[in-house]
């Protein structure tokens, strides 16, 4: 089955440690994305990816990193420099169409991170 | 620039009676839409899009939604409610922009046996 895979479901840490999240797609797609839920609010972008070994930053980058080695894998570092990491994270990729056209995207199904 | 606003942050319907979650967008260009599904504490599930075919949108579990363009609406609607639809519904707009998609706040949707 094709889809999107991240892990571990729950990550507990202390504050003060790096903590890296799994995102793996098998569906081919080019682009990869990382979001930020936190309880009654929406998704908000961290990073996103086009193709590999090129990604930009979107509306919440400060305190994170990624790489894009490879095209079925897009890892996020939550530093120590993040003021409030515990949160719900998704994963997500889509078809890089390129513009004007918007591809739906796929989720995985979530990694929360509890830092205390 | 682009944006989506949910107009209800929560809607309560009974079992069995329709279902109907605003959503207005605003874009620069001919916008695609789409609607998600997530319940909790998992992943969000395409419902359905509109990407400048047909104005009604028909998507999965009997949701559908029209594409206004005079209005800027993308209102999703299901005829009867089934307990199993309560979840959060998030209404998303897509420019074509490299960032790909903006997300509404998202609304809650309660099934009332």
């Amino acid at each position: 089955d094709g889809g999107i895979t991240q892990s571990p479901k729950y990550l507990f840490r202390k504050e003060g440690q790096n903590v890296t999240l799994s995102c793996e797609q098998n569906l081919n797609h080019d682009a990869m994305y990382w979001y930020r839920q936190d309880p009654g609010q929406g998704l908000r972008l961290i990073y996103y990816s086009q193709i590999v070994n090129d990604f930009q930053k979107g509306d919440i980058a400060e305190g994170y990193s990624v790489s894009r080695e490879k095209k079925e894998s897009f890892p996020l570092t939550v530093t120590s420099a993040q003021k409030n990491p515990t949160a719900f994270y998704l994963c997500a990729s889509s078809i890089n169409g390129g513009q004007p056209r918007s591809y739906e995207q796929y989720f995985g199904p979530g990694t929360r991170l509890t830092v205390t | 620039a682009q944006s989506v606003t949910q107009l209800d942050s929560h809607v309560s319907v009974s079992e069995g009676t329709p279902v109907l979650l605003r959503c207005n967008y605003s874009s620069s260009y001919s916008p695609s839409l789409f609607w998600y599904v997530q319940h909790p504490n998992k992943g969000l599930q395409l419902l359905l899009k509109y990407t400048s075919a047909a104005t009604l949108v028909k998507g999965i579990n009997g949701f559908e939604a029209e594409f206004k363009k005079s209005e800027t609406s993308f209102h999703l609607t299901k005829p009867s409610a089934h307990m199993s639809d309560a979840a959060e519904y998030f209404c998303v707009v897509g420019s074509g922009s490299a960032r790909q998609l903006t997300f509404g706040s998202g609304t809650q949707l309660t099934v009332l046996p």
